[in-house]
């Protein structure tokens, strides 16, 4: 089945831990995006990637990475500069990036404990 | 001022009942407009797009509004399952990034 898969599906990272995120797409898309969902907020973008090798900060990058080394692929570090991680993070992917309609991955909860 | 603006609600209607809701956008060169649905810890998943013109999909309508910078939708014949967070999304004009609004929670009661 084509889509995107994200895991894990839920991470506990103990305070002053890195934590991955994985996110793998089979949809052939260029675009690929990381939202961070808190409650009653609308989601927020954190990195976007228009391409393979390229990408950019969102609007909350800080405390954040990621790489695009692959088309199908784009992982979202976690790092210990990030001081509220707490959320659940969204993986999602368009045919290219701005109007089209971008679809999501079932999603990943992290807990800082 | 949020670049999208939904009420909250909760909306509580019966089944069969018809439910509709706005959504408010600051950025007047937004031009791709769509509205997703959120189930409850659940990842959103698109209902439908919006188009100038408006536009239906079964018991589902959308229209635009850009005079007052507003999209809405319009459910019908309320079903059970209809019981969801409704997102409403716009493009930021000519940036390549998406703003979602807070959401529309819907519930359907029998």
């Amino acid at each position: 089945d084509g889509g995107i898969t994200q895991s894990p599906k839920y991470l506990f990272r103990k305070e002053g831990q890195n934590v991955t995120l994985s996110c793998e797409q089979n949809l052939n898309h260029d675009a690929m995006y990381w939202y961070r969902q808190d409650p009653g907020q609308g989601l927020r973008l954190i990195y976007y990637s228009q391409i393979v090798n390229d990408f950019q900060k969102g609007d909350i990058a800080e405390g954040y990475s990621v790489s695009r080394e692959k088309k199908e692929s784009f992982p979202l570090t976690v790092t210990s500069a990030q001081k509220n991680p707490t959320a659940f993070y969204l993986c999602a992917s368009s045919i290219v990036a701005g109007r089209n309609t971008i679809y999501f991955g079932e999603g990943s909860w992290l807990t800082v404990v | 001022r949020k670049e999208v603006e939904q009420d909250p609600g909760p909306f509580n209607v019966p089944e069969g009942a018809t439910v509709a809701f706005n959504c408010t956008y600051s950025n007047s060169a937004s031009q791709s407009f769509f509205w997703y649905r959120q189930d409850c810890r659940k990842e959103p998943k698109l209902l439908m797009s919006v188009y100038s013109s408006g536009n239906e999909d079964g018991r589902f309508t959308a229209q635009l509004n850009r005079a007052s910078q507003y999209i809405s939708l319009l459910i019908r014949d309320s079903k059970l399952s209809d019981s969801a967070t409704y997102l409403c999304v716009v493009n930021r004009g000519n940036d390549y990034k998406l703003s979602f609004g807070a959401g529309t929670t819907v519930t359907v009661r029998a």
